[in-house]
Formats: C-alpha cells, sequence, structure tokens
C-alpha cells in the first residue's frame, strides 16, 4: 500500500538556521509529490509540488524540495528559517489515473522557531 | 476569482445528532474531494465526487455519505455522530482533466460533544 512517513513530529529550529523537514513515500508508481503548510486553524497552503521534469522544486517562502527517486524521498528545506515559518508542515503524495487523483498525507512536522 | 469555501466555520454538535457540511469548489473546478483531519493528524481521504457520482471512497463507514449538485458543489453528511468524529473537514477541489493538484478550502472544525 502506498504510504508517506514523515520523519520526527517535531522539529526545533534557531532563527536563521536551517530548516530541514524529511518526507519518504512507498509508490509503485512514479508519484506526485507535494508539501502543504498549515497554520493554526486554518486550511491546507501549497509549498511546492512535484510532478514531472527537474527534480529540484523550488516553492513560496524560500522552501525548496529535491524529489530522489533512489530514496524515495522529498526533503522539504529552507536555508534560513523565519519565525513566520513556525508552522505544522504536511507532505503528501497523489495517486491515481487521469481523474481519480486523491492524497495520502503524512502526519505531519510541526516546526518551531527559536529567536 | 474565489478559492475553495466551505461552510459552516465551526460547528457543535450531540453525539447521535446528524450534520451537514457545504463546500464550493474553485471556479472552472468539477471534481470535490472531502478530508478529515483528526486533531494531531494528517488529513485522510473520506470520498471524492464528479458528475455527480461517488467517484471514490476512503476507508470511512456508510455514516458518512454526500452529494455533489449541478453547479459542482458539494454537501458531506454524517449521521449518528459520534465523538471520534470530531476533527476538522478540509474540502479540496480539482480539474478532472488530469489535474493533480488539488485545492483546499479552510475547513470545517466539527466538535461532537
Amino acid at each position: 500500500a502506498q504510504s508517506v512517513t514523515q520523519l520526527g513530529s517535531h522539529v526545533s529550529v534557531s532563527e536563521g538556521a536551517l530548516v530541514l523537514l524529511r518526507c519518504n513515500y512507498s509508490s509503485s508508481v512514479p508519484p506526485y509529490l507535494f508539501w502543504y503548510v498549515q497554520y493554526p486553524n486554518q486550511g491546507l497552503q501549497l509549498l511546492l509540488k512535484y510532478t514531472t521534469g527537474a527534480t529540484l522544486v523550488k516553492g513560496i517562502n524560500g522552501f525548496e524540495a529535491e524529489f530522489k527517486k533512489s530514496e524515495t524521498s522529498f526533503h522539504l528545506t529552507k536555508p534560513s528559517a523565519h519565525m513566520s515559518d513556525a508552522a505544522e508542515y504536511f507532505c503528501a503524495v497523489s495517486l491515481g489515473t487521469s481523474g481519480t487523483y486523491k492524497y495520502i498525507f503524512g502526519t505531519g512536522t510541526r516546526l518551531k522557531v527559536l529567536a | 476569482d474565489a478559492g475553495v469555501t466551505q461552510s459552516p466555520t465551526h460547528l457543535i454538535k450531540t453525539r447521535g445528532q446528524q450534520v451537514t457540511l457545504r463546500c464550493s469548489p474553485k471556479s472552472g473546478h468539477d471534481t470535490v474531494s472531502w478530508y478529515q483531519q483528526a486533531l494531531g493528524q494528517g488529513p485522510q481521504f473520506i470520498f471524492q465526487y464528479y458528475e455527480e457520482e461517488e467517484r471514490q471512497r476512503g476507508n470511512f463507514p456508510d455514516r458518512f455519505s454526500g452529494h455533489q449538485f449541478p453547479n459542482y458543489s458539494s454537501e458531506l453528511n454524517v449521521n449518528a455522530l459520534l465523538l471520534g468524529d470530531s476533527a476538522l473537514y478540509l474540502c479540496a477541489s480539482s480539474f478532472d482533466r488530469a489535474e493533480v493538484q488539488q485545492y483546499f478550502g479552510p475547513g470545517t472544525r466539527l466538535t461532537v460533544t
């Protein structure tokens, strides 16, 4: 069965430090991969996505992720954390065929940014 | 261009009651998916509607049902509410023609007491 694993339910970094949030997936077919951010009491906002093409994907707010097929990973990084980055982050894989896509989400990583 | 909208924002119900949540998709979208996000968890797929029919379903009991209207808006109904149904319910819309990305609404927070 397809699944998404996010290592570390809580991650703390200092302001200005590197952010690294880990995501591994299992899929029997080439996946479409997403990172979403969720601020308290809000819905999901798309940070970035990988569908086809370049494996290094740049998103909003300075985030990027690299699709590594050999490692079945799609880790999210940001060179320098900002206080406003504190939120919950979800990795998701989109599965299905044309017209039947649905998301499988990881359990999320809560990012805390220390002043 | 309005995004995905959901109503109500918050809802409090008692065990055993029934609830209806509503979703309007993003303009131009024809497919609506519903997800349940329990506290501290990632969203879980409930079902997806296209052309007014349920196209696929996740691992949720029959107490969860839905509907899609000709204008592509959708409802999620939950009967015989349990305490465990307390969650944030997210609606997502997409365009059927190989649209991989789904666009999420702000969610409805359901509390069952």
